[in-house]
């Protein structure tokens, strides 16, 4: 696609309940990454995917955050036990390579658990 | 621990005027710093970069300037204009971050007509 989509744009889930949070990145893009971005905070790494493999996950939070890109181009972000700090928008961008500057962002799935 | 750090929440600028944006950080293995600019409900999108190597970057209207010593950088917006109004985010990289861009809290630029 011309644009990296991320599906839902909006999702409310309730506390405890589990959610998966979909990145469609640029074809062709090798890098995927993850990021969150909390009220009034800047993004907040999470994950780099390079192709099928997760580069560096240390900016997970928990055990209860997962995220999987089994064939090297959609990415799945999965969140167990949802809690209500989890409510954030969730960033997903992909590039050619690690280069920040190549950087292409999804406009985001905006998480609210209530 | 915020490593990137954009003191100022927000700003407003005349149409025309210059617009200086700073950001400070702490760790000095950062080697890459870069700005991304962000409308609502959008992704943040690059707008310029900077390496270590250099004090200064240009791309038209856009200038960053580096201090190391002083740990700090700035973004120039020169002349402003109303559709520059966005948040603006510092962000750095370095090899002991790995593969994570630190972002600061971000300045909300509001450019008055």
């Amino acid at each position: 696609g011309a644009g990296v989509s991320q599906t839902p744009s909006n999702k409310v889930t309730e506390k405890g309940k589990y959610v998966e949070l979909r990145c469609d990145p640029i074809s062709g893009h090798t890098a995927l990454y993850w990021y969150r971005q909390s009220l009034g905070q800047g993004p907040e790494f999470l994950i780099y995917f390079q192709g099928t493999g997760a580069a560096d996950d240390s900016g997970l939070p928990n055990d209860r955050f997962f995220a999987v890109r089994p064939e090297g181009s959609v990415s799945t972000l999965k969140i167990q036990r949802t809690e209500r700090g989890d409510s954030a928008v969730y960033l997903c961008a992909s590039s050619l390579g690690f280069q920040g500057d190549g950087y292409t962002f999804g406009s985001g799935t905006r998480l609210t658990v209530v | 621990d915020q490593q990137v750090k954009q003191n100022s929440p927000s700003l407003s600028v005349q149409e025309g005027r210059i617009s200086i944006l700073n950001c400070d950080y702490t760790n000095s293995m950062f080697d890459y710093f870069l700005w991304y600019k962000k409308y609502p409900a959008e992704g943040p999108t690059f707008l310029i970069s900077i390496s270590s190597i250099k004090d200064k970057n240009e791309d038209g209207r856009f200038t960053v300037f580096l201090n190391k010593s002083a740990k700090h950088l700035s973004l120039h917006i020169v002349p402003s204009q109303p559709g520059d109004s966005a948040v603006y985010f510092c962000a750095a990289s370095g090899w002991d971050s790995g593969y994570a861009l630190n972002f600061g809290k971000g300045t909300s630029l509001l450019v008055t007509p």
